[in-house]
């Protein structure tokens, strides 16, 4: 069965540095996302992405924020400088028609410490 | 800004004891809400759709119900294999083919055999 992959599952980083996360949604899914969820809390939007740009972001994903699809199959959120706070676990998602039908796959996550 | 509550936080039952967990919600023009479920160390996994009021869905021992203020999971005849937690989210607000979704807190859910 079509799944999303995400590495690495878990990136322990200092305070200020940079951070690549990446995923390699199902092939035939046009719609990208990115959610977090902080130990013990909600699961939070960060960003959506179609058709090579972003479709909506929250008031999370500042300008510390980025997302790329470089190639046919990886897609990446990128954190320039990491704050304590981004500690969480960073989930990917992919859709084939959007938000419409709910029906999101996720991957099972990038654990990301911030020391 | 949209509200999702979910109640109980957790609930633990004996195998075959049904139950219902609730999520209630405020927004402004609720476009669908979704019910997913989230295994220890896992991502949410989807499970229901549901768009209008009195509309239903039903997955094995599973089965999804709305209102106009809120949506319950029923269980009926749970199994250990059932413990997990249960996520409710919305869309709503403005159209667009990939909104955003608003995640509840989640139900804990555990089932003893």
């Amino acid at each position: 069965e079509p799944e999303v992959t995400q590495t690495p599952s878990h990136q322990v980083t200092q305070m200020g540095q940079e951070v690549i996360l990446r995923c390699v949604p199902i092939s035939n899914h046009l719609y990208f996302y990115w959610y977090r969820q902080i130990l013990g809390q909600k699961v939070e939007f960060l960003v959506s992405f179609y058709n090579n740009e972003i479709s909506e972001k929250s008031e999370i994903f500042d300008d510390q924020f980025s997302v790329e699809r470089p190639d046919g199959s990886n897609f990446t959120l990128k954190i320039r400088s990491t704050k304590l706070e981004d500690s969480a676990m960073y989930f990917c998602a992919s859709s084939k028609s959007g938000t419409g039908t709910g029906e999101l796959f996720f991957g099972e996550g990038s654990r990301l410490t911030v020391l | 800004e949209d509200q999702v509550t979910q109640s109980p936080e957790a609930l633990r039952l004996q195998e075959g004891e049904s139950s219902s967990l609730n999520c209630s919600y405020t927004v402004s023009g609720l476009r669908g809400l979704f019910w997913y479920r989230q295994d220890p160390g896992k991502g949410p996994e989807f499970l229901f759709t549901l768009y209008s009021a009195g509309e239903e869905k039903e997955k094995e021992r599973l089965k999804a119900t709305l209102t106009k203020k809120e949506s319950f999971l029923h269980i009926t005849a749970p199994k250990p294999e059932d413990s997990a937690t249960y996520l409710c989210a919305v869309q709503a607000g403005a159209s667009g083919s990939a909104r955003q979704l608003t995640f509840g807190s989640g139900t804990q859910l555990t089932v003893l055999p």
